[in-house]
């Protein structure tokens, strides 16, 4: 079963726009990372944020969590065409150390 | 340092025939995973080994049965295959401690079950 959400399921945009997705859970979590997957490749991780951190950044990434709303985002800002790719965000939740993946955010940036 | 490596790269099976995969990593994990990953439902995971020696079920365990050959390498095995094990399987490793969590993934393992 799906902790994490993702929305929107694809987002199309052009290169040099800043490309924002969401992540919702339902239950209390340790942290929150995200991960990218390229067509026809495994995922690679890109940040993880903790419960106790409300933003986070890394290059063009930013992350966002609101535990009060039980959300994060993801903004990748001026957007490459090299940044299409699918985008999961992964909970772990306390008493496991395994991370539950959402569907992803399919993303293009068509350059 | 290769990371995580996974063969066979694609498979065709027939309904009923078996097969194992396989997956080694090289960044002395205590922790490795298999998942599966379908259109539309992300990645859901199968089996997981805490450490060597230990193997536990996933979300989807059914029709699977894994063993941790040692520290390295982890193989998943599908002993009468069936159509709706056709997917892409991911193998993945992480070390957990309170600085490192990160997984690291395969490039994994796109299997056709007719």
């Amino acid at each position: 079963s799906q902790q994490g959400e993702e929305d929107p399921q694809a987002l199309s945009i052009q290169e040099g726009e800043n490309a924002t997705m969401n992540c919702s859970y339902k239950t209390s979590i340790n942290n929150l990372q995200w991960y990218r997957q390229n067509s026809g490749r495994g995922l690679v991780h890109l940040i993880l944020i903790r419960s106790n951190e409300r933003e986070k950044h890394s290059g063009r990434l930013r992350v966002t969590l609101d535990t009060s709303k039980k959300s994060s985002s993801l903004l990748i800002t001026a957007s490459r065409a090299a940044d299409t790719a699918s985008y999961f965000c992964a909970t772990r939740r306390g008493g496991s150390y395994i991370p539950t993946f959402g569907r992803g955010t399919s993303l293009i940036v068509h350059p | 340092n290769a990371g995580v490596t996974q063969t066979p790269k694609f498979q065709v099976l027939k309904t009923g025939q078996s097969m194992t995969l396989q997956c080694a990593q090289d960044m002395n994990h205590n922790s490795m995973y298999w998942y599966r990953q379908d259109p539309g439902m992300g990645l859901r995971l199968i089996y997981y080994s805490a450490s060597e020696g230990t193997t536990d079920k996933g979300e989807v365990p059914n029709g699977y049965n894994v063993s941790r050959l040692n520290k390295r390498e982890f193989s998943l095995r599908l002993e009468s295959a069936a159509p709706s094990q056709t997917s892409v399987y991911f193998c993945a490793s992480s070390e957990i401690s309170l600085r490192q969590e990160t997984q690291y993934f395969g490039p994994g393992t796109r299997l056709l079950v007719l």
